[in-house]
């Protein structure tokens, strides 16, 4: 699976659009962008994902770009309750295996 | 419905002893999987379940560690002289399918060991 890099940590204020960025410059073909979040003490839950069309569901909306090495995962108006830890993680559905290869994510804070 | 559940939430054992931690998947869910998560870091993966079987037991660490599945659903973890290193968060998951990457976490079971 291709490597992915988070910024360690962001802040957003409560009400405005959370941009989470992630590189994955060596992304192939085959593998899609997964997006999962860690809220403190739960287990992790899955946002959302895509291969190379932009993606939205009722949680967030997925930006990758056309040559597929960054992607953006929005929340498009921040709550307190979206503090937590966001994974990005690039995966290969052919893999045959399907664990969950987890970074150090991005914590964000949702600021008052 | 109910979603991935996990027992006990927090279990303290003394370094060298026995333990098992329970996981029952989301019903219907054939998928399973063991992670284990320290403190500051990701989940890794330790083990997963299609079915009954073992798909992929490759991040178990050591054989000290041992997963069953025995009727497709409920799965115990079972961790034999445990160790101080063994203190961690261990996380199960589900899914509908085993190729899928949408899986369902349970709220995980701390183990301090002593």
């Amino acid at each position: 699976d291709a490597k992915t890099t988070q910024p360690p940590s962001m802040d957003c204020a409560e009400g405005r659009a959370a941009n989470l960025p992630c590189n994955h410059s060596t992304i192939s073909g085959n593998e899609y962008v997964y997006w999962y979040r860690q809220i403190h003490s739960q287990g992790p839950q899955y946002i959302i994902h895509g291969l190379k069309n932009n993606e939205t569901n009722e949680m967030a909306s997925l930006i990758i770009t056309e040559d597929r090495k960054s992607s953006t995962l929005i929340l498009p108006h921040a709550t307190l309750r979206d503090t937590a830890v966001y994974y990005c993680i690039a995966l290969d559905l052919g893999a045959g295996s399907y664990q969950l290869t987890f970074g150090k994510g991005t914590k964000l804070s949702v600021i008052p | 419905g109910a979603g991935v559940s996990q027992t006990p939430s927090n279990k303290v054992t003394e370094k060298g002893k026995y333990v098992e931690l329970r996981c029952d998947p989301i019903s219907g869910h054939t998928a399973l999987y063991w992670y284990r998560q320290s403190l500051g870091q990701g989940p890794e993966f330790l083990i997963y379940f299609q079915g009954t079987g073992a798909a992929d037991d490759s991040g178990l660490p050591n054989d000290r560690f041992f997963a069953v599945r025995p009727e497709g659903s409920v799965s115990t973890l079972k961790i034999q002289r445990t160790e101080r290193g063994d203190s961690a968060v261990y996380l199960c998951a589900s899914s509908i399918s085993g190729n899928s990457y949408e899986q369902y976490f349970g709220p995980g079971t701390r183990l301090t060991v002593t």
